[in-house]
C-alpha cells in the first residue's frame, strides 16, 4: 500500500513564529487532507488539497503531486495552533492512508 | 448543527467482554468509518461503510465487528478476540467514499482492566 511520511516529527515554536510541515508519500493521489487534532482527540479537516495551493487564514498548504509531496505553512503562529498535525492521502479506489503526524507545540 | 455523536466518551472493560461503541451522524453523508488510534501514533483504519446494509474490512479489523443497519448508525463492537485493545476509537464520514472529505467525531477513550 501506498506510504505516508511526515516531518519533523516533534516541533516546538515560539509564539508568533512561522513553520513548514511536509508530508512525502510513495504513489500517485487523488485525495491529500491535512488534519489537526487538538489536546483533546478532535480532528478537524484543515485543507482537502490533492493538488495546487490553498489558503485559510494563518495557514495555507501546497501540494506537488508530481513530486509526491505536499507542506503546509503555520504563520505568525498561536498556542491554539498546538497539537498533532496528519497528512492523509488516498490512492485511485483505495482507502485514506494516514501518516504519523507532526506534533505542534507553541509556546507563549 | 450536522455533525458526528460518538459515545461513550470514556469506558472501561474487563478483560474477555465484548463491549460497541456508537457512532450517529446527522450530516445524510452515505459513508462511515471507524479508526483506531494508539499513543503518539497516526490513525487506522478498522472498517468502512460505503452504504447502507454494506460495509468492508479495513487494514486491522481482526477482532472487531460493525453493522450498517440505517445511514445514521455505524456501531462498532470490540469483542474480546481482541488481544490489544486498549486505543482511542475515532468514527469519521465522508458524502461518498472516495476523494472526499472525511468528519470526525469527539473520540471514544477504552480502556482494559
Amino acid at each position: 500500500g501506498i506510504q505516508v511520511e511526515q516531518s519533523p516529527p516533534d516541533l516546538i515554536l515560539q509564539e508568533g513564529a512561522n513553520s513548514t510541515l511536509r508530508c512525502n508519500f510513495s504513489d500517485s493521489v487523488n485525495n491529500l487532507q491535512w488534519f489537526h487534532q487538538n489536546p483533546w482527540g478532535q480532528l478537524i479537516n484543515l485543507f482537502y488539497i490533492p493538488s495546487g495551493t490553498k489558503q485559510n487564514g494563518r495557514l495555507s498548504a501546497t501540494t506537488v503531486a508530481t513530486e509526491r509531496y505536499s507542506l503546509l505553512y503555520i504563520s505568525s503562529s498561536q498556542t491554539t495552533d498546538s497539537g498533532v498535525y496528519f497528512c492523509a492521502v488516498e490512492a485511485a479506489g483505495n482507502k485514506l492512508t494516514f501518516g504519523g503526524g507532526t506534533r505542534v507545540l507553541v509556546k507563549p | 448543527d450536522g455533525g458526528i455523536t460518538q459515545s461513550p466518551k470514556y469506558l472501561f472493560r474487563k478483560e474477555g467482554q465484548n463491549v460497541t461503541l456508537s457512532c450517529e451522524q446527522n450530516l445524510n453523508h452515505d459513508a462511515m468509518y471507524w479508526y483506531r488510534q494508539d499513543p503518539g501514533q497516526g490513525l487506522r483504519l478498522i472498517y468502512y461503510s460505503q452504504i447502507v446494509n454494506d460495509f468492508q474490512k479495513g487494514d486491522i479489523a481482526e477482532g472487531y465487528s460493525v453493522s450498517r443497519e440505517k445511514k445514521e448508525s455505524f456501531p462498532l463492537t470490540v469483542t474480546s478476540a481482541q488481544k490489544n485493545p486498549t486505543a482511542f476509537y475515532l468514527c469519521a464520514s465522508s458524502r461518498g467514499f472516495g476523494a472526499n472529505v472525511l468528519t470526525f467525531g469527539a473520540g471514544s477513550r477504552l480502556t482494559v482492566l
